[in-house]
């Protein structure tokens, strides 16, 4: 199966500063990428797609994609405490919808 | 909207007996995605299918696993005999056609078998 990697952290950042998450894939031809925030014990939630290489901002988000090295990255501005949570990288292949995802990065945002 | 409904929300189960979970899809959306999530392995994908069509059963780990859509409102996952290593946390997810790739998670189904 194609490969997604995260580094599994935990990232600790503190409050206010911006947390940088990263994340590799090893299907050239994935087409579309996806960043998904799982709190403790609950589902993942989308948080923002990137279809396109370049940089795409969503308020305090902004999700980055460099097709030609085959990574996607995730920038949280102004962390909050409450951005404390695993986020988890998925990309889907040249065909079909079915997602792939990394094994995700803990995020621990210190007061 | 209700949201992805699943249940139950946590089962434990001895090895060697039969577990259905079930998943109500969001109403309207025409895929639906079971996964399968532990520390080691993450969150696969099991199988996914498309007004009722199972599309992709290559992530399904082995016959024991078996899994229907007998209506666009109703699908299950179906482990029959289960193994300890069966335990996990199970979601399913549904999408619009429209928008394929924006799944909506349910709250997840925790299996435990001893």
């Amino acid at each position: 199966q194609k490969e997604v990697e995260q580094n599994s952290g935990p990232l600790s950042v503190p409050e206010g500063a911006i947390a940088s998450l990263n994340c590799t894939y090893s299907d050239r031809g994935s087409q579309s990428f996806f960043w998904y925030r799982q709190y403790s014990g609950k589902s993942p939630e989308l948080i923002m797609f990137i279809y396109s290489n370049g940089d795409k901002e969503d308020g305090r988000f902004t999700a980055q994609l460099n097709k030609a090295s085959q990574y996607v990255s995730l920038l949280i501005r102004d962390s909050q405490p409450s951005d404390s949570a695993t986020y988890l990288c998925a990309v889907t292949p040249n065909s079909g919808y079915a997602l792939n995802f990394g094994k995700g990065t803990s995020l621990l945002v210190t007061p | 909207d209700a949201g992805v409904i699943q249940s139950p929300r946590h089962e434990v189960t001895e090895m060697g007996q039969e577990v259905t979970l079930r998943c109500k899809p969001i109403s309207g959306h025409d895929y639906l995605f079971w996964y399968r999530q532990t520390m080691m392995r993450g969150l696969e994908l099991l199988i996914y299918f498309n007004n009722n069509v199972p599309i992709d059963d290559s992530g399904m780990p082995e016959d024991r696993f078996s899994a229907k859509m007998p209506n666009a409102s109703f699908s299950t996952l179906k482990i029959q005999p289960s193994e300890p290593r069966d335990s996990a946390v199970y979601f399913c997810a549904s999408s619009l056609i429209t928008a394929q790739e924006t799944q909506y998670f349910g709250p997840g189904t925790r299996l435990l078998v001893l």
